[in-house]
């Protein structure tokens, strides 16, 4: 089974921190994505790596960076929190192949953290 | 104007009811995904559809490129269906996914 994990499922920090947060996939998958959930606006994409230190800008990538160093580790990195990123935050991963193209896979979700900034 | 629409928003059904959750998409897709997601916990992914239809136990899928439009069935709901649903597409050009917003489905036992 492919497995996604995440490295906090809760998290709290303080305006003007830098947060990183952590995604793992165990089954060589090419492709990860960051994604956030907000309540009516659904899942928007930040930002996705489709190959290790490849990184293409998703919808809202304002305010994000990451990081992709190894294959099976994606970083989203926020430099400096501000309370309008409080929200639940969703890795996935996927296979890159010829079927539906490199975005048409099936994607693998992590269970997500929920990050809270005060 | 989202690119993907989802109805109903909310659903409550009784226990051994069939239900039908709808996607409409207003961009060209190579893909559509269903989505699960219970309260609390990750995302499941379904389904994966480019044409027709799938079926996985009591889950029915179907799509209509022409008419842009996919359906998602619960044949004989059960309370552990309750969760998110939630529809995704793939755009067919460049790198884009849309996501609907989700319907909340509770089935009462």
């Amino acid at each position: 089974d492919v497995k996604v994990t995440q490295s906090s499922r809760y998290l709290v920090k303080r305006t003007g921190e830098k947060v990183f947060l952590e995604c793992v996939q165990d089954m060589d998958h090419e492709n990860m994505f960051w994604y956030r959930q907000d309540p009516g606006l659904g899942l928007r994409l930040i930002y996705f790596s489709y190959d290790v230190k490849m990184k293409e800008k998703g919808d809202i990538p304002e305010g994000y960076s990451v990081s992709r160093e190894k294959k099976e580790r994606f970083s989203l990195i926020l430099e400096s929190a501000s309370t309008n990123q409080t929200s639940m935050y969703l890795c996935a991963s996927s296979l890159s192949g010829l079927a539906g193209g490199r975005w048409g896979n099936e994607q693998f979700f992590g269970p997500g953290t929920r990050l809270t900034v005060l | 104007k989202n690119e993907v629409e989802q109805s109903p928003q909310n659903l409550t059904a009784q226990e051994g009811e069939f239900i039908t959750i709808n996607c409409s998409y207003s961009v060209g897709i190579s893909a559509l995904h269903w989505l699960q997601q219970h309260p609390g916990g990750g995302i499941v992914s379904l389904f994966m559809l480019s044409s027709g239809k799938k079926k996985h136990g009591r889950l029915i899928a179907t799509i209509n490129i022409q008419e842009k439009h996919s359906s998602l069935h619960i044949t004989a709901s059960h309370p552990r269906d309750s969760a998110v649903y939630i529809c995704a597409v793939r755009r067919n050009t460049g790198n884009q996914f849309y996501f609907g917003t989700g319907t909340s489905l509770t089935v009462i036992p």
